[in-house]
């Protein structure tokens, strides 16, 4: 139980495009979804909190109007990067938690390689 | 905020040893603390994880340990295998915001 797809698994494409990256809890509800980035050899940096049907929480030096969240059902998550660059390249990582006033583990999606040319 | 620190950032045992990774935490309200394998172009995989109100935890050849006045929390695993070469997270949720903070990772290479 508690599985999180991420979708796409790997996407290349041209500076100045917008890329969308959809993350899904298959067996439970997720009502709070965190969005990760990861460079490489490093550690995981939490960038959102996602909750159903309110805005996103973004940490501090993470642009909200460059990295738009969705999360308009218990289910999906979405996470645009828009006019992407060469340096928003990373691994994005979703993770999801079905119990919203616990702390429940959160459980990952295999994540999304993002390479902006 | 909450800070965790991790190590060692590599770690080599020879199959059949133990392996141990050490966190600190400095938030004293964390009450939780999880451990992750992460394989090569995977996601993070919870595999262990302790509550502020238990001092060890065992599962299999996985262990971890919690001492909540020094701030420290271990993970163990014992009879490595080549499997278990990977590189290993601890992170610790800051209380009522539930966010994890993770630690810097340690990569762990089980030699057969």
């Amino acid at each position: 139980g508690a599985v999180v797809s991420q979708h796409p698994s790997w996407v290349i494409c041209k500076s100045g495009t917008s890329v969308k990256i959809e993350c899904r809890s298959l067996d439970f509800q997720a009502t709070t979804m965190f969005w990760y980035r990861q460079f490489p050899k490093q550690s995981l940096m939490l960038m959102a909190t996602s909750n159903e049907g309110s805005k996103a929480t973004y940490e501090q030096g993470v642009e909200k109007d460059k990295f738009l969240i969705n999360h308009a059902s218990l289910t999906l998550s979405t996470l645009t990067v828009t006019s992407a660059h060469p340096e928003d390249s990373s691994f994005y990582i979703c993770s999801a938690r079905d119990h919203p006033r616990s702390n429940q583990p959160q459980h990952f999606g295999d994540g999304t390689r993002l390479s902006i040319l | 905020g909450e800070n965790v620190e991790q190590h060692p950032s590599t770690l080599s045992v020879q199959e059949g040893d133990s392996a141990v990774i050490k966190c600190t935490y400095s938030d004293s309200a964390s009450n939780y603390f999880p451990w992750y394998k992460q394989e090569l172009g995977k996601g993070p995989q919870l595999i262990i994880d302790i509550r502020s109100n238990v001092g060890e935890k065992k599962d299999q050849r996985i262990a971890v340990t919690l001492n909540k006045t020094a701030k420290h929390f271990s993970l163990h695993i014992t009879e490595t295998q080549p499997e278990d070469s990977a590189v290993y997270f601890c992170a610790a949720s800051i209380g009522s915001s539930y966010k994890l903070i993770f630690g810097s990772g340690t990569r762990l290479l089980v030699r057969p």
